[in-house]
């Protein structure tokens, strides 16, 4: 079926254990993210792609890696996962060509996250 | 530093009641406003959007207003149902932003409707 997927759904995890979450679209979007869901916090982005090869920082990055070397995948790995990383983690894709009522603004398509536990 | 910020956190409306939830923005770079909502167990969605040459847009019982000089927009939700239930998110972004394409997002409202 066409669409972004997140795996695993669940995890739990111990302090100090690497562990890498996995978004994989099929709409061969150029754009992707990665975001945190807290209470209070909002939705807060890690990490974003706007092609392959090609990620930037988002507003917490500290204590996450990306990569993307293909369009339709765009793994987050806790290299060192700590507490404050407990979370529910969103993947987002979103197209490049222009919106409805011009601009290059496309909706932002998520996944249904993976909520991550860190003991 | 919050750039888009939401009103009320939560929110109780009764069935068939308004629900209406805020959002203030800071950057005037901003020119693209769209609504997201969140069902538990689910990603985001968007919902609807506006740009600021109108100042409302409706589809269907959601409607946002928007008042570009109080850099205010808001979205009214008419004939609220208990299917409305969720958590609402504004946001605002740049339109012609290159290969910007981040979002600002308020901090979301928990919306509960009573039967």
């Amino acid at each position: 079926d066409a669409g972004i997927t997140q795996s695993p759904r669940y995890k739990i995890t111990e302090t100090g254990r690497q562990v890498t979450l996995m978004c994989h679209q099929t709409w061969s979007h150029s754009y992707m993210f990665w975001y945190r869901q807290d209470l209070g916090h909002g939705l807060r982005l890690i990490y974003y792609s706007a092609a392959a090869d090609i990620t930037d920082k988002g507003e917490v990055p500290d204590g996450y890696v990306v990569s993307r070397s293909k369009t339709e995948n765009f793994p987050l790995t806790l290299e060192s996962a700590t507490r404050s990383q407990t979370s529910v983690y969103f993947c987002a894709s979103s197209d490049n060509r222009q919106g409805a009522g011009g601009g290059l603004n496309q909706p932002q398509h998520f996944g249904d996250g993976t909520r991550l536990s860190i003991l | 530093q919050q750039q888009v910020k939401q009103s009320p956190q939560s929110l109780i409306v009764q069935k068939g009641g308004i629900s209406i939830i805020n959002c203030a923005y800071e950057n005037t770079a901003f020119d693209y406003f769209p609504w997201y909502q969140q069902f538990p167990g689910k990603g985001p969605a968007l919902l609807i959007a506006i740009r600021p040459d109108v100042s409302e847009k409706k589809e269907g019982r959601f409607t946002i207003s928007f008042n570009k000089s109080a850099k205010q927009f808001s979205l009214h939700i008419m004939d609220s149902q208990p299917g409305d239930s969720a958590t609402y998110f504004c946001a605002a972004s740049p339109v012609n932003a290159g290969n910007n394409r981040k979002l600002i997002w308020g901090l979301g409202t928990s919306l509960a409707v009573n039967p």
